[in-house]
């Protein structure tokens, strides 16, 4: 069975400055989805980015990146330019391609930013 | 489009009562998916549908039942409610349309069982 972690339950990073979240995943598919979500206090689950596993280049959202290590099952998200809306848990998500199509997540990360 | 709503937004059940969480979706989308949200934890599936008529089991299916008779709802019981059950419950749904299906998600309910 797939399954992701995130290593880091909390994360701080002050205004505009660039922080980086961790992501590894197991899995023995050659070909999946990887997605950072972001949930406010308002609870609800916001895509922020999506990795293609087949796709060698970084995905990239504006002041969003991520650095996908495919060969170390390594997905981490980088943002730049903090900005104190960025402020929220981020998860970390697998899906594999067919079947249910489901999404497999990590226990999140909580990221404060700090004015 | 009101995209993905869920009602009710908060609940709270006494041990062994029953409920129904609705879950509508508007987008015409043929998958649909119940995920639970323990806290400090991430979403875990517990049924989901790829179409009117077909449902199946996720990850934590016990103590749950769905059904989906259309493509817009996919309603979530809880037949004997139970602590274990305290959760935020989130639906979710896609359109199966090449490689790029993204997963929408409804506001989420929060149910308290004591």
């Amino acid at each position: 069975a797939q399954t992701v972690t995130q290593s880091q339950p909390e994360m701080s990073v002050q205004e505009a400055e660039t922080v980086t979240l961790s992501c590894t995943y197991d899995t023995s598919e050659s070909d999946y989805y990887l997605f950072w979500y972001k949930q406010p206090p308002s609870r609800q689950m916001i895509l922020v980015i999506r990795q293609e596993a087949y796709k060698q280049q970084n995905a990239t959202e504006n002041r969003f990146s991520v650095n996908f290590q495919k060969a170390a099952k390594s997905f981490s998200l980088k943002i730049s330019d903090s900005q104190l809306g960025d402020a929220a848990m981020y998860f970390c998500a697998y899906r594999a391609l067919g079947g249910s199509e489901k999404l497999v997540f990590g226990k999140g990360t909580k990221l404060t930013v700090n004015p | 489009n009101a995209g993905v709503t869920q009602t009710p937004k908060f609940r709270i059940l006494k041990i062994g009562q029953s409920m129904t969480l609705q879950c509508t979706q508007d987008m015409n989308h043929n998958y649909m998916y119940w995920y639970r949200q323990d806290p400090g934890m991430g979403l875990k599936l517990i049924y989901y549908s790829v179409g009117a008529g077909i449902t199946d089991k996720g990850e934590v299916p016990n103590g749950y039942n769905v059904s989906r008779s259309t493509t817009e709802d996919f309603p979530l019981r809880l037949e004997l409610a139970a602590p274990s059950q305290t959760s935020v419950y989130f639906c979710a749904s896609s359109y199966l349309q090449g490689r790029n299906n993204e997963q929408f998600f409804g506001p989420g309910t929060r149910l308290t069982v004591l």
